[in-house]
């Protein structure tokens, strides 16, 4: 089945810093992806819609300017949380839907811990 | 806004014994519904789609039905092994749309 790479699936930075998350498909071509949070215990928050070739479409209370999203080709989106602040740490996760596929199922990356001091 | 809510946060039953988790929705009317279980620290993996049209979908020791008048999907997981144990979602989607469940906890004992 469709793979899903993520990278890196764990960093800790200094607070005030940027970080970029890549999210990759490996055998197929993704014309959108989805960037998900998620905290201990709790369920995935969609953040956003991330297209190729055109800009993510945010969920409501999602900041675009905090969470900047680029899909410049069709195997790989990536997060930039910038400035991070310890309430930023959490699980992120990415995710992709191929379209050739009529489950209509997401593949899921295996999610980046981002723990901010 | 859509509401999904899945039963007990977590969920504790007997090896062998048939586990049944519950998926409720409200303000929301998806194509499809989906399962995914997810492993700590790992993100979901998909499991089954039941789509609006079909009241029941199964996949070996997996059941899932699908009632959209009561807005409510169950899982069913017969036959349960401890390697079962793991956090389930249900998800709802309609074209390029997806939102999650709240997740239940499952543990199966020896």
């Amino acid at each position: 089945g469709a793979v899903v790479s993520q990278h890196p699936s764990r960093v800790i930075c200094k607070s005030g810093t940027s970080v970029k998350i890549e999210c990759r498909s490996l055998d197929f071509q993704a014309t959108t992806m989805f960037w998900y949070r998620q905290f201990p215990k709790q369920s995935l928050m969609l953040m956003a819609t991330s297209n190729e070739g055109s800009k993510a479409t945010y969920e409501q209370g999602v900041e675009k300017d905090k969470f900047l999203i680029n899909h410049a080709s069709l195997t790989l989106s990536t997060l930039t949380v910038t400035s991070a602040h310890p309430e930023d740490s959490s699980f992120y996760i990415c995710s992709a839907r191929d379209w050739t596929d009529r489950n209509e199922k997401l593949f899921f990356g295996s999610g980046t811990q981002l723990s901010v001091l | 806004s859509q509401k999904i809510e899945q039963n007990s946060e977590a969920l504790n039953i007997q090896e062998g014994k048939t586990a049944t988790l519950t998926c409720n929705y409200t303000n929301y009317s998806p194509a499809y519904l989906q399962w995914y279980r997810q492993d700590p620290g790992r993100g979901p993996v998909f499991l089954l789609l039941i789509r609006e049209n079909e009241k029941e979908k199964r996949k070996e020791r997996l059941k899932v039905t699908f009632d959209t008048t009561l807005k409510q999907s169950l899982f069913h997981i017969t036959a349960s092994q401890p390697a079962d144990s793991a956090t389930y979602l249900c998800a709802l989607g309609r074209r390029n749309q997806f939102y999650f469940g709240t997740g239940t906890s499952l543990t199966v004992i020896p």
